[in-house]
Protein backbone atom coordinates (compact mmCIF):
# COMPACT_ATOMS: atom_id res chain seq x y z
CA UNK A 1 0.00 0.00 0.00
CA UNK A 2 1.14 3.60 -0.27
CA UNK A 3 1.51 5.61 2.88
CA UNK A 4 0.19 8.87 2.67
CA UNK A 5 2.01 11.14 5.64
CA UNK A 6 0.83 14.75 6.24
CA UNK A 7 3.00 17.10 8.57
CA UNK A 8 2.21 18.79 11.02
CA UNK A 9 -0.63 16.90 12.38
CA UNK A 10 -1.81 20.00 13.95
CA UNK A 11 -1.39 23.91 13.56
CA UNK A 12 -2.53 26.88 15.06
CA UNK A 13 -3.00 30.24 13.05
CA UNK A 14 -4.88 33.33 12.97
CA UNK A 15 -7.35 34.89 10.51
CA UNK A 16 -5.44 36.14 7.59
CA UNK A 17 -2.51 34.04 7.96
CA UNK A 18 -1.09 31.90 4.86
CA UNK A 19 -0.79 28.20 5.84
CA UNK A 20 0.63 25.48 4.27
CA UNK A 21 0.25 21.96 4.65
CA UNK A 22 2.49 19.16 3.24
CA UNK A 23 1.30 15.45 1.84
CA UNK A 24 4.35 12.91 1.51
CA UNK A 25 3.65 9.65 -0.44
CA UNK A 26 6.17 6.42 -0.25
CA UNK A 27 6.46 5.81 -3.62
CA UNK A 28 5.71 8.30 -6.81
CA UNK A 29 1.74 8.67 -7.49
CA UNK A 30 2.50 11.34 -10.29
CA UNK A 31 -0.42 14.24 -9.97
CA UNK A 32 -3.08 11.64 -8.14
CA UNK A 33 -3.65 13.42 -5.13
CA UNK A 34 -6.59 14.62 -3.73
CA UNK A 35 -7.49 17.09 -0.72
CA UNK A 36 -9.97 17.10 1.29
CA UNK A 37 -12.09 19.54 4.26
CA UNK A 38 -14.15 18.00 7.20
CA UNK A 39 -15.13 20.05 9.41
CA UNK A 40 -16.64 18.30 12.93
CA UNK A 41 -20.12 16.20 12.89
CA UNK A 42 -19.47 16.73 8.97
CA UNK A 43 -18.33 14.17 6.30
CA UNK A 44 -15.00 15.34 3.77
CA UNK A 45 -15.55 17.59 1.67
CA UNK A 46 -13.03 17.75 -1.99
CA UNK A 47 -11.33 21.24 -2.47
CA UNK A 48 -8.50 20.08 -5.05
CA UNK A 49 -8.08 16.90 -7.46
CA UNK A 50 -5.21 15.87 -8.92
CA UNK A 51 -3.08 18.07 -6.97
CA UNK A 52 -4.02 21.38 -8.16
CA UNK A 53 -7.15 21.28 -9.75
CA UNK A 54 -9.57 23.52 -7.28
CA UNK A 55 -12.82 22.39 -7.35
CA UNK A 56 -15.93 24.18 -8.43
CA UNK A 57 -17.51 26.06 -5.06
CA UNK A 58 -14.00 25.92 -3.62
CA UNK A 59 -12.30 29.71 -2.67
CA UNK A 60 -9.45 30.75 -4.37
CA UNK A 61 -7.47 31.12 -1.20
CA UNK A 62 -7.09 27.40 -1.53
CA UNK A 63 -4.14 25.97 -3.88
CA UNK A 64 -2.63 23.24 -4.44
CA UNK A 65 0.92 22.18 -6.09
CA UNK A 66 3.20 19.37 -6.24
CA UNK A 67 3.87 15.99 -8.05
CA UNK A 68 5.39 12.86 -7.66
CA UNK A 69 6.05 12.60 -4.37
CA UNK A 70 5.98 15.86 -2.20
CA UNK A 71 2.53 17.58 -2.24
CA UNK A 72 1.25 21.37 -0.99
CA UNK A 73 -2.34 22.62 0.52
CA UNK A 74 -1.84 25.94 0.90
CA UNK A 75 -4.78 28.57 2.03
CA UNK A 76 -3.55 32.08 1.11
CA UNK A 77 -5.42 34.19 3.80
CA UNK A 78 -6.92 32.15 6.44
CA UNK A 79 -10.78 32.33 7.28
CA UNK A 80 -12.80 31.60 10.57
CA UNK A 81 -14.32 29.12 8.44
CA UNK A 82 -11.11 27.56 7.22
CA UNK A 83 -10.54 26.12 10.83
CA UNK A 84 -11.31 22.12 9.94
CA UNK A 85 -9.24 19.37 9.57
CA UNK A 86 -7.69 18.59 6.09
CA UNK A 87 -6.84 15.34 4.78
CA UNK A 88 -4.95 14.25 1.63
CA UNK A 89 -5.59 11.09 -0.81
CA UNK A 90 -4.03 9.10 -3.27
CA UNK A 91 -5.66 7.73 -5.82
CA UNK A 92 -2.69 6.54 -8.50
CA UNK A 93 -1.92 2.56 -7.24
CA UNK A 94 -4.51 0.25 -7.48
CA UNK A 95 -6.85 -0.12 -4.53
CA UNK A 96 -6.54 0.53 -1.53
CA UNK A 97 -7.32 4.06 -1.91
CA UNK A 98 -4.99 5.66 1.18
CA UNK A 99 -5.86 8.98 2.75
CA UNK A 100 -2.96 10.89 5.12
CA UNK A 101 -3.61 10.89 8.53
CA UNK A 102 -5.25 14.32 8.65
CA UNK A 103 -4.17 18.50 9.63
CA UNK A 104 -6.05 20.06 12.50
CA UNK A 105 -5.85 23.73 11.84
CA UNK A 106 -7.08 25.62 14.64
CA UNK A 107 -7.31 28.83 15.67
CA UNK A 108 -4.29 30.46 17.57
CA UNK B 1 -27.50 17.45 -6.47
CA UNK B 2 -26.63 14.39 -5.79
CA UNK B 3 -27.25 13.19 -2.31
CA UNK B 4 -26.16 10.00 -0.35
CA UNK B 5 -28.38 8.78 1.79
CA UNK B 6 -27.82 6.11 4.59
CA UNK B 7 -28.42 3.94 7.22
CA UNK B 8 -27.89 1.29 9.47
CA UNK B 9 -27.80 0.01 12.65
CA UNK B 10 -25.60 1.90 15.02
CA UNK B 11 -24.76 -0.42 18.18
CA UNK B 12 -23.75 -3.78 17.98
CA UNK B 13 -21.82 -6.24 19.84
CA UNK B 14 -18.70 -7.94 18.99
CA UNK B 15 -18.92 -11.14 16.46
CA UNK B 16 -22.36 -9.83 14.90
CA UNK B 17 -22.42 -8.63 11.29
CA UNK B 18 -22.42 -5.01 10.66
CA UNK B 19 -25.01 -4.01 8.20
CA UNK B 20 -25.45 -0.07 6.33
CA UNK B 21 -27.41 0.79 3.31
CA UNK B 22 -26.69 3.93 1.50
CA UNK B 23 -28.91 5.46 -0.81
CA UNK B 24 -28.36 7.51 -4.02
CA UNK B 25 -30.65 10.42 -5.74
CA UNK B 26 -30.42 13.61 -7.85
CA UNK B 27 -27.68 12.25 -10.03
CA UNK B 28 -26.91 8.76 -12.30
CA UNK B 29 -26.30 5.53 -10.14
CA UNK B 30 -24.20 4.00 -12.92
CA UNK B 31 -20.78 5.19 -14.51
CA UNK B 32 -19.58 5.29 -10.66
CA UNK B 33 -17.81 3.39 -8.66
CA UNK B 34 -20.14 3.30 -4.99
CA UNK B 35 -17.15 3.36 -1.92
CA UNK B 36 -17.93 2.50 1.92
CA UNK B 37 -14.92 4.58 3.86
CA UNK B 38 -14.47 4.28 7.58
CA UNK B 39 -12.81 6.76 10.02
CA UNK B 40 -11.33 5.98 13.38
CA UNK B 41 -9.54 8.76 15.50
CA UNK B 42 -6.49 6.43 15.65
CA UNK B 43 -6.83 5.10 12.04
CA UNK B 44 -8.21 8.18 10.17
CA UNK B 45 -9.78 7.59 6.96
CA UNK B 46 -9.66 4.09 6.02
CA UNK B 47 -11.37 2.77 2.71
CA UNK B 48 -12.88 -0.21 2.94
CA UNK B 49 -14.23 -1.29 -0.73
CA UNK B 50 -16.46 -0.48 -3.72
CA UNK B 51 -18.96 -1.49 -6.30
CA UNK B 52 -20.45 -0.74 -9.08
CA UNK B 53 -23.61 -1.01 -10.86
CA UNK B 54 -22.93 -4.13 -12.50
CA UNK B 55 -22.02 -5.53 -9.49
CA UNK B 56 -17.75 -5.76 -9.70
CA UNK B 57 -16.27 -5.23 -6.54
CA UNK B 58 -12.84 -4.36 -4.97
CA UNK B 59 -12.09 -4.12 -1.38
CA UNK B 60 -9.46 -3.57 0.72
CA UNK B 61 -7.17 -6.88 1.89
CA UNK B 62 -6.94 -5.79 5.03
CA UNK B 63 -10.98 -6.34 5.47
CA UNK B 64 -11.30 -8.55 2.62
CA UNK B 65 -12.53 -11.88 4.26
CA UNK B 66 -14.82 -10.16 6.20
CA UNK B 67 -16.49 -7.39 4.01
CA UNK B 68 -19.27 -7.72 1.38
CA UNK B 69 -20.52 -5.10 -0.53
CA UNK B 70 -23.24 -5.60 -2.77
CA UNK B 71 -26.13 -3.44 -5.33
CA UNK B 72 -29.60 -3.13 -5.67
CA UNK B 73 -29.55 -1.10 -8.90
CA UNK B 74 -33.61 -0.73 -8.64
CA UNK B 75 -33.28 1.34 -5.40
CA UNK B 76 -30.28 2.63 -6.53
CA UNK B 77 -28.75 1.64 -3.60
CA UNK B 78 -25.12 -0.42 -2.22
CA UNK B 79 -25.06 -2.35 1.13
CA UNK B 80 -22.07 -3.28 3.71
CA UNK B 81 -21.57 -6.15 5.54
CA UNK B 82 -18.68 -6.48 7.59
CA UNK B 83 -18.61 -9.72 10.20
CA UNK B 84 -17.16 -10.41 13.28
CA UNK B 85 -17.06 -7.50 14.38
CA UNK B 86 -14.44 -6.48 17.40
CA UNK B 87 -13.91 -3.23 18.90
CA UNK B 88 -11.41 -2.17 16.36
CA UNK B 89 -14.01 -1.71 14.42
CA UNK B 90 -16.14 0.92 15.66
CA UNK B 91 -15.94 3.76 13.40
CA UNK B 92 -17.74 6.44 11.93
CA UNK B 93 -18.88 4.60 8.04
CA UNK B 94 -19.69 6.78 4.96
CA UNK B 95 -20.77 5.56 1.37
CA UNK B 96 -18.99 7.62 -1.51
CA UNK B 97 -19.34 8.45 -4.90
CA UNK B 98 -15.77 7.69 -6.74
CA UNK B 99 -14.67 8.67 -10.10
CA UNK B 100 -13.88 5.11 -11.94
CA UNK B 101 -11.06 6.74 -14.16
CA UNK B 102 -8.32 8.88 -12.47
CA UNK B 103 -7.98 10.91 -10.51
CA UNK B 104 -10.76 8.81 -9.03
CA UNK B 105 -11.34 11.51 -6.29
CA UNK B 106 -14.30 10.89 -3.98
CA UNK B 107 -16.84 13.29 -4.64
CA UNK B 108 -19.74 13.47 -2.76
CA UNK B 109 -20.24 11.66 0.86
CA UNK B 110 -22.72 10.07 2.59
CA UNK B 111 -23.37 11.68 6.66
CA UNK B 112 -21.67 9.03 8.31
CA UNK B 113 -23.21 6.33 10.69
CA UNK B 114 -21.32 5.57 14.23
CA UNK B 115 -20.77 2.45 14.47
CA UNK B 116 -20.06 1.14 18.59
CA UNK B 117 -19.21 -2.55 19.40
CA UNK B 118 -20.07 -3.56 22.53
CA UNK B 119 -20.96 -6.23 24.49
Amino acid sequence: DIQMTQSPSSLSASVGDRVTITCRASQSIRNYLNWYQQKPREAPKLLISSASNLQSGVPSRFGGSGSGTDFTLTISSLQPEDFATYFCQQSYSPPPYTFGQGTKLEIK
Amino acid sequence: QVQLQQWGAGLLKPSETLTLTCAVSGGPFSGFFWSWVRQTPGKGLEWIGEINHRGSTVYNPSLERRVTISVDTSRNQVSLKLASLTAADAAIYFCARRLPMLPGYFDYWGQGTLVTVSS
